[in-house]
């Protein structure tokens, strides 16, 4: 199956920073979101991206499907961007099939 | 809006008790799913189910049953609980109908098997 490789493992901040995490995955998708689970628990889908760039305010993701990797960008980062964030994948279109990286463990610091 | 409901959010079984996780999305979405997250292990999927009245096999089904009651509700039973059955479970919806994959979460259950 395909491997999914997200780095840094981990990540502290100062309030106000920028930061790009980055997930690698060994073969061709046609799935891949960014999730962030916060200091909670709770699971939040910050976007679906197998291809192409979104923003969502200070969040915005690129994916270069051809080299095979996926950058989530956080700007002026909160303390409440804290938690782990998570890139998953799948060859296919469907849910059903996605690998979840280990995750990328940020703490930003007031 | 709820999005995906489940419950309890907590529970503590001894070895051999059973019990049932009870899920339910309002999205309309067609699928549904059962994750299990361990430290160091990452989410790993155990059952899910692509539409009404069907269910699969994940990564993991080994000690667990699923239904799928209606679109709606999606529930994991543990028939005899095991302490390796200690982890935190998560259901999640996916696919309305010409729509995208897209993964959403509910809560969470903290389940602990002493």
């Amino acid at each position: 199956g395909i491997q999914v490789e997200q780095s840094p493992p981990d990540l502290i901040l100062q309030e106000g920073a920028n930061s790009t995490l980055r997930c690698n995955f060994s073969d061709s998708v046609n799935n891949l979101q960014w999730f962030h689970q916060n200091p909670w628990g709770q699971l939040i889908n910050l976007f679906y991206i197998p291809s192409g760039t979104k923003q969502n305010g200070r969040l915005s993701a690129t994916t270069v499907a051809t080299e095979r990797y996926s950058l989530l960008y956080i700007s002026s980062s909160q303390t409440t961007d804290s938690g782990v964030y998570f890139c998953a994948v799948a060859a296919s279109g469907s849910a059903r099939q996605l690998t979840f990286g280990s995750g990328t463990q940020l703490t930003v610091l007031p | 809006n709820a999005g995906v409901t489940q419950t309890p959010k907590f529970q503590v079984l001894k070895t051999g008790q059973s019990m049932t996780l009870q899920c339910a999305q309002d999205m309309n979405h067609n699928s549904m799913y059962w994750y299990r997250q361990d430290p160091g292990m990452g989410l790993r999927l155990i059952y899910y189910s692509a539409s009404e009245g069907t269910t699969d096999k994940g990564e993991v089904p080994n000690g667990y049953n699923v239904s799928r009651l209606n679109k709606r509700e999606f529930s994991l039973r543990l028939e005899s609980a095991a302490p390796s059955q200690t982890s935190v479970y998560f259901c999640a919806s996916s696919g309305q109908k010409g729509g995208n994959e897209k993964l959403f979460f509910g809560s969470g259950t903290q389940l602990s098997v002493l």
